[in-house]
């Protein structure tokens, strides 16, 4: 069956360390993989985007890597701040259309 | 420039009951898609609208439809509810139906039923 696995335990980290999230998956083939932001009782808000045949990505203190051989992406935030406190999620294309599948999410909290 | 809109923030509901949630994407775009997130769990696809039609639709009953206006606004009914749709309703649009195409996600509707 297809899943998409994410680390269910909160992510502690001291401010100014780099915190690294992992993503998994099986049983898909996507075309790219996406990570996206959330805060409690808020929408998803998109970070950044990784193709297939791209192995990593940066935005200002954000870094993400796509190894399709071990079928993993790695979200890294350098730096982190409190302000960085949030669930982030990782999403797939499916079936091409934009249809995106979810993992979980994984929580940070970044101690002052 | 306003992002997309969902309405209301919050809906109580009971059993058997039917609720309707409405949706205006973001300025420029002609998709919406809707997903439901119940608590600790991620966004599952529930279906996805453009042109008017309903092009995607993931694994859920009947019992969720939806519609979209001419002005690419959108609503996603539920007929009899279950405790089970319990969940924050998310509508997320697009620029069109390209698997590269940003999405960008509203505040949600939180749905309750009892």
């Amino acid at each position: 069956s297809q899943k998409i696995e994410q680390n269910s335990e909160a992510l502690n980290i001291q401010e100014g360390k780099t915190a690294t999230l992992t993503c998994n998956y099986t049983n898909y083939s996507p075309a790219y993989l996406q990570w996206y932001r959330q805060d409690p009782g808020r929408g998803p808000v998109f970070l950044l985007l990784i193709r297939e045949n791209e192995k990593e990505k940066r935005k200002e203190r954000l870094k993400v890597t796509f190894d399709t051989t071990l079928k993993q992406s790695l979200f890294h935030i350098t730096a982190s701040q409190p302000a960085d406190s949030a669930t982030y999620l990782c999403a797939l294309e499916r079936n091409g259309n934009n249809r995106l599948a979810f993992g979980k999410g994984n929580q940070v909290v970044v101690i002052p | 420039d306003a992002g997309v809109t969902q309405s209301p923030t919050h809906l109580i509901k009971t059993r058997g009951q039917q609720v309707t949630l409405r949706c205006s994407p973001k300025s420029g775009h002609d998709t919406v898609s809707w997903y439901q997130q119940a608590l600790g769990q991620g966004p599952q696809f529930i279906f996805q609208y453009y042109e008017e039609e309903e092009r995607q639709r993931g694994n859920f009953p009947d019992r969720f439809s939806g519609h979209q206006f001419p002005n690419y606004s959108s609503e996603l009914n539920v007929n009899a509810l279950l405790l089970g749709d319990s969940a924050l309703y998310l509508c997320a649009s697009s620029l069109g139906t390209s698997s590269y195409n940003e999405q960008f996600f509203g505040p949600g509707t939180r749905l309750t039923v009892l």
